[in-house]
Order: C-alpha cells, then sequence, then structure tokens
C-alpha cells in the first residue's frame, strides 16, 4: 500500500540549531516528492518538491531536502531554525501523473525554543 | 499566483444540519480537492473532481458529497452533520498542465458540530 511515515509526532528545537524533520514513504514507483509548512490557522503552504535530477532541493526559507531512493526517504533539513518556523510540517507523495490527489504523512509538529 | 478562497473560515452547526462549504478558484484548474485535517492523523482525501459535474471518492467520503458546477467552484456538502465531522477542512486545486503535481491550498474551513 502507499504511505507516508512521519515518524517523530513532535520535535523542539533550540532558536539557532540545526533541524531535520524525517519522511518515509512507501509507494510502487518513484514519485513525486513534497514537503508542506501549515503555521497555525492556515492552510498548506509549499516549501519544496522533488521531481527528478539532483536529489537535493531547495525550498523556501532557507529549507532543503534530499531523496535517498535506496532508504525510501525525502527527509527535510535546515542549518539555523528561527522562531518563525515554528509550525506544523507535512511530507507528501504523489504519482508521475498530472493532476492526481497527493497522500500525506500525519505530520511533524516543530516547537522553536528560545 | 493561484489564489484558492474557501468563504467560510469558522463555522458552528448543530447535529443534523445540512452544511455547504465552498471553495474557489481563480486560476481555471481542472482538478480540485477536498481534504479534512485531523490532529494525529493528518490530511485524508475526501473526494476530489477532475471536471465540471464529474467527481470521484477519496479515502473517506461516508457522510460527504460535493458540487461542481462552475470549474472554478468546489463545493463539499454535509447533508446531516455529526458530531464526528467536527474538523479542519481543506481545499485544493492542481494545474493539470503544468507536468507537477503541486497543490494549492486554500486557508482552511474550521467546522464545529455541536
Amino acid at each position: 500500500a502507499q504511505s507516508v511515515t512521519q515518524p517523530d509526532i513532535h520535535i523542539t528545537v533550540s532558536e539557532g540549531a540545526s533541524l531535520e524533520l524525517r519522511c518515509n514513504y512507501s509507494y510502487g514507483a518513484t514519485p513525486y516528492l513534497f514537503w508542506y509548512v501549515q503555521s497555525p490557522g492556515q492552510g498548506l503552504q509549499l516549501l519544496l518538491k522533488y521531481f527528478s535530477g539532483d536529489t537535493l532541493v531547495q525550498g523556501i526559507k532557507g529549507f532543503e531536502a534530499e531523496f535517498k531512493r535506496s532508504q525510501s526517504s525525502f527527509n527535510l533539513r535546515k542549518p539555523s531554525v528561527h522562531w518563525s518556523d515554528a509550525a506544523e510540517y507535512f511530507c507528501a507523495v504523489g504519482p508521475h501523473q498530472a493532476g492526481t490527489a497527493l497522500i500525506f504523512g500525519k505530520g511533524t509538529t516543530l516547537s522553536v525554543s528560545s | 499566483d493561484v489564489k484558492v478562497t474557501q468563504s467560510s473560515r469558522y463555522l458552528v452547526k448543530r447535529t443534523g444540519e445540512k452544511v455547504f462549504l465552498e471553495c474557489v478558484q481563480d486560476m481555471d484548474h481542472e482538478n480540485m480537492f477536498w481534504y479534512r485535517q485531523d490532529p494525529g492523523l493528518g490530511l485524508r482525501l475526501i473526494y476530489f473532481s477532475y471536471d465540471v459535474k464529474m467527481k470521484e471518492k477519496g479515502d473517506i467520503p461516508e457522510g460527504y458529497s460535493v458540487s461542481r458546477e462552475k470549474k472554478e467552484r468546489f463545493s463539499l456538502i454535509l447533508e446531516s452533520a455529526s458530531t464526528n465531522q467536527t474538523s479542519m477542512y481543506l481545499c485544493a486545486s492542481i494545474d493539470n498542465n503544468s507536468g507537477a503535481n503541486v497543490l494549492t491550498f486554500g486557508a482552511g474551513s474550521r467546522l464545529t458540530v455541536l
């Protein structure tokens, strides 16, 4: 079955520390991969996406993610977290077929301590 | 930028009421989606539509119906609201011609059923 697993429900990091949010997927073929962020009371905003090519992708707000086919992972990283990064983060996968729905993980809530 | 507008940000309804959640997108996207978001469960697909008057069930369609009479508008209907439908509802749309499955989300409609 197709699925996305985000192992960490809640993570707390200190402001200025590095961040890594984990995402593992189960999919029949190489999927499209996404990270979305949701600030409190808001909809989801796309952070970055991977379709093909370079396995290290850069996104908005200083985030990056690395696709590792052998590990079926697409972990999100940021070298230095800011207090404004506190939000919920969702990893998602979808097929190489335009217009289809994405499968989302259950999300990781990031808290930033000062 | 694509804009997806959910007209009702917060609703409070009573058990048994009929509820309409409206979603409008302004970029002529073919496909539109309704997701439900609950803590610890992530986003789950309720229904989607790939054209006017066309609809497909998602993972959790029970208790819901949809309507798409115009390309820009996709409505989610709760025929008889129940307390277990208290949730955040997210609408999204996608451009079939972009070659990429990038969903654009609305800000969400938080529904409370008493």
